[in-house]
């Protein structure tokens, strides 16, 4: 079965700091891995996603992500935070041949101080 | 740009109360799903559909059922809605192309409260 884990609940940055959002996956074979972000009151929006090959991956809005199979670990990056990155992130864990079904985490809720 | 509908952002039911909630893509995606989102426990899937007609159960189907007649329309039916039902209701699509699978596109949510 395929899980994800997301250690970090919530993460205080201040602005202009860097940021990194731990991501840490299950999967039986080469995955699909996503980075979501949802903004109060809204619907989940792809930040970045990675399928093969390069593994470190941009995405929106200046993130970028990194895959290391040998971590089982897609970590979510971003050299310098702005206020309106405040948001909630889920990582998610999706097959190649289940009809695209993916497997969320629980989320990181990200505050920034000004 | 997709664009996934969720036709109500806010419903307020009674226990016992038959509810549906109706999700419509305009970008030809085959695959649609339904998720439920409470704080602390992510995204859990209740159903998808990967054609019209056709659904299978995600993690938590129990006292939910779907319906797909067309392929841009998928609609969530709780039969008979009880407490525990309250929570927020994500809609989502997606292509089954390869190199697009799995990437999802998704409604602005239904918050749901069962009194």
């Amino acid at each position: 079965a395929q899980s994800v884990t997301q250690p970090d609940i919530h993460i205080t940055v201040s602005e202009g700091a860097s940021l990194e959002l731990r991501c840490n996956y299950s999967y039986g074979a080469t995955p699909y891995l996503f980075w979501y972000v949802q903004s109060p009151g809204q619907g989940l929006q792809l930040l970045l996603k990675y399928f093969s090959g390069d593994t470190l991956v941009q995405g929106i809005k200046g993130f970028e992500a990194e895959f290391k199979r040998s971590q089982s670990s897609f970590n979510l990056r971003k050299p310098s935070v702005h206020w309106s990155d405040a948001a909630e992130y889920f990582c998610a864990v999706g097959g190649r041949t289940n009809a695209g079904k993916s497997t969320f985490g629980d989320g990181t809720t990200l505050t920034v101080k000004p | 740009d997709v664009k996934v509908t969720q036709s109500s952002r806010y419903l307020v039911k009674r226990t016992g109360e038959k509810v549906f909630l109706e999700c419509v893509q305009d970008m030809d995606h085959e695959n649609m799903f339904w998720y439920r989102q409470d704080p602390g426990l992510g995204l859990r899937l209740i159903y998808f559909s990967y054609d019209v007609k056709m659904k299978e159960k995600g993690d938590i189907p129990e006292g939910y059922s779907v319906s797909r007649e067309k392929k841009e329309r998928f609609s969530l039916i709780l039969e008979s809605a009880s407490t525990n039902q309250t929570s927020m209701y994500l809609c989502a699509s997606s292509l089954r192309t390869s190199g697009r699978i799995g990437e999802l596109f998704f409604g602005e949510g239904s918050r749901l409260t069962v009194l």
